[in-house]
């Protein structure tokens, strides 16, 4: 699992509330990712970082924001959850140079 | 656990046969290429890798091979057992962009 922890790995949450999911890794990688898998989408980008306090959005960051202080740490915020972000979401790492990407175990998020 | 769509393309094989996986790729600019394994209930899992100035490359019961004239990457996987199943995913990358493109996947069953 190259050492990536994922946080909670299950939740149900209510429209309307904030939700903060962490992706931790262990080993110092620069690149991390969020991605979110939905039936007939596959896995799509929502946001991705560089080094810290270095993000950039992909194709379906509308309604989500990153943050990253450190370099183990990448959070993914839902500032007001809707029904529409009821998803599984990966995070996953790369090493600079490198372009194979290494997941984590994912989180089910369940927005009613 | 996590699990992928419901709705994916289906390859149903005997244990023992080969199995042959194929996926169409969009950017003609791409020269990376990846495929990925998804277990249920896990995050995503790289298998083997192609780089655009190869047509084929060959791993542990697996192969990979790429065809730019048609955009076209498929992997083979020899004598198919058991654990094989799983969804399959390509994902392709331009060089230097640090960002990967997945397509929607593949579920391979495999009949006893």
């Amino acid at each position: 699992d190259a050492g990536i922890t994922q946080s909670p790995r299950h939740k149900v949450t209510e429209t309307g509330t904030p939700v903060t999911l962490r992706c931790h890794q262990t080993e110092n990688h620069r690149y991390m990712y969020w991605y979110r898998q939905d039936p007939g989408h596959g896995l799509r980008l929502i946001h991705y970082s560089y080094g810290v306090k270095d993000t950039d959005k992909g194709e379906v960051s509308d309604g989500y924001s990153v943050s990253r202080s450190k370099t183990e740490d990448f959070l993914l915020t839902l500032e007001s959850a809707t029904s529409s972000q009821t998803s599984v979401y990966f995070c996953a790492i790369s090493l600079q140079g490198a372009y194979e990407q290494f997941f984590g175990p994912g989180t089910r998020l369940t927005v009613l | 656990g996590e699990s992928v769509g419901l709705h994916l393309p289906t390859l149903s094989v005997q244990e023992g046969d080969n199995s042959i996986i194929n996926c169409a790729y969009s950017n003609s600019a791409s020269d990376y290429f990846i495929w990925y394994k998804q277990e249920s209930g896990k995050g995503p899992q790289f298998i083997i890798d192609i780089r655009s100035n190869m047509d084929k490359r060959q791993g542990q019961r697996v192969t990979v091979l790429l065809n730019k004239t048609v955009k076209h990457l498929s992997l083979q996987i020899a004598a198919t057992q058991p654990g094989d199943s799983a969804v399959y995913f390509c994902a392709e990358t331009v060089q230097g962009a640090q960002k990967l493109v997945f397509g929607q996947g593949t579920r391979l069953t495999i009949n006893p």
